[in-house]
Formats: structure tokens, sequence, C-alpha cells
């Protein structure tokens, strides 16, 4: 059964430092997704991204963050400049194009990437 | 803003129980709501809800939502030790991208 991927599984970091999480959807799916969950917290949307552009964003998504899609397959998170309270699990989804008189597609996510700020 | 809050925060039952979590929610343009499970990782997709009283079922878990009372519930019976989780719910809207998620309920299966 196909299913979203994501690398690293785990990434320790210096604050004031980059890091790139990267993730490949489902391979026929358009719509993409970024979450994370703090230790103990609600999962979190992020930002959502469809035809090479993001399409909604939340209020945690600040100028350090920015999404790309560098190629057919893979889709990024970069976090410019690290700050202790980035650290969480960061989650990719992805499901497929949203038919207009359909409801919501089903979001599939991936295992997730546990990002520690030091 | 939109909230989903789930009830109980924590169960903890006997092997071959019978267990109910509730989900109720309110959000603007209601669109879809989903539960997955979520073991160590990934939440995995369990069940979409967009119509009231229209029962959902995978083996021995089953949902129904309540689009007038603003709620959902996950039935799992005959529980095994492998139900043990956190059952997440989520909601989506019309007009936006985002799913919300509730806090979950961990559930804890004792053989």
């Amino acid at each position: 059964e196909p299913e979203v991927t994501q690398t690293p599984s785990h990434q320790v970091t210096q604050m004031g430092q980059e890091v790139i999480l990267r993730c490949v959807p489902i391979s026929n799916h358009l719509y993409f997704y970024w979450y994370r969950q703090i230790l103990g917290q609600k999962v979190e949307f992020l930002v959502s991204f469809y035809n090479n552009e993001i399409s909604e964003k939340s209020e945690i998504f600040d100028d350090q963050f920015s999404v790309e899609r560098p190629d057919g397959s893979n889709f990024t998170l970069k976090i410019r400049s690290t700050k202790l309270e980035d650290s969480a699990m960061y989650f990719c989804a992805s499901n497929e194009e949203r038919r207009k008189t359909s409801a919501q597609e089903t979001q599939y996510f991936g295992p997730g990437t546990r990002l520690l700020v030091l | 803003e939109d909230k989903v809050v789930q009830s109980p925060l924590s169960l903890v039952v006997h092997e071959g129980d019978t267990v109910t979590l509730n989900c109720s929610y309110e959000v603007t343009n209601f669109r879809s709501l989903l539960w997955y499970k979520q073991e160590k990782k990934a939440p995995t997709f369990l069940f979409m809800l967009t119509s009231s009283g229209i029962e959902k079922k995978s083996g021995r878990l089953s949902s129904i939502l309540d689009k007038k009372e603003l709620f959902s519930i996950l039935n799992i019976t005959a529980t095994q030790t492998g139900d043990s989780a956190v059952y997440l719910c989520a909601v989506g809207a019309f007009g936006n991208e985002k799913l919300t998620f509730g806090t979950g309920t961990r559930l804890t299966i004792i053989p």
C-alpha cells in the first residue's frame, strides 16, 4: 500500500541552525501538508501546498519557515534559524485532488521527523 | 476559531471490553470529521465521516457522526492489546485546507 515517507526520522540541531525536513508524498497525490506536534500537545496545522504554491498557512508558519517541491517527488520544510520552541514532531501529509463536489479527501500522514533543538 | 474536544483524555480497560470514545466539535462550514489512530508516530487513518447517522465500520471499530449535536463517537468492541494507542479526532471545513485536531484519547488495554 502506498505511503508517505519522511526523512530523517530524528534530527538534533543547535539553536540558530537551518534544518530541512524531507517528505515523499503518495505518488498520485496533489495536495501536501505539514503539521507539527509538540510533545504532549495537539497536532497543529502549519501549511498546505498545491500546484507549486502555498494555499494556506497558519500563524505558526512565519518567515522562518518555507516549503518547496524541488522535483516531482519530494516536498520539503525548511526552518531557517531554529529556536528551542521549534522542537516537535513534524508530520507531512498528502491527499488526492479534491473534486469540487466531494467531501474533503482523507489526508494520509507520514511517520514524522522528530526535531530537537538544543 | 475551530475547536475539537475529545473525551475522555485517557481510558484504561481490560482486553475484551468495549469502549466508546467521544469527539465534539465547533467548526464553521463543517466538511468532514476524521478519526486517526496514533501509536508510536504517524496518525493512521481510520474513518472519514461526512453525513449524519451513517455508521462506518471496519472490523471491531465503528464510528458515527451527529451533525445536529456536533459530535462523533468511535466504538471499539472486544478490545485487544493492539488497540492501545492515542485516538485522534480531526475536522475539516469548506473554505480551508487544514485539519483541526483534538487532544486525543489515550486508550490502554490491559491483558
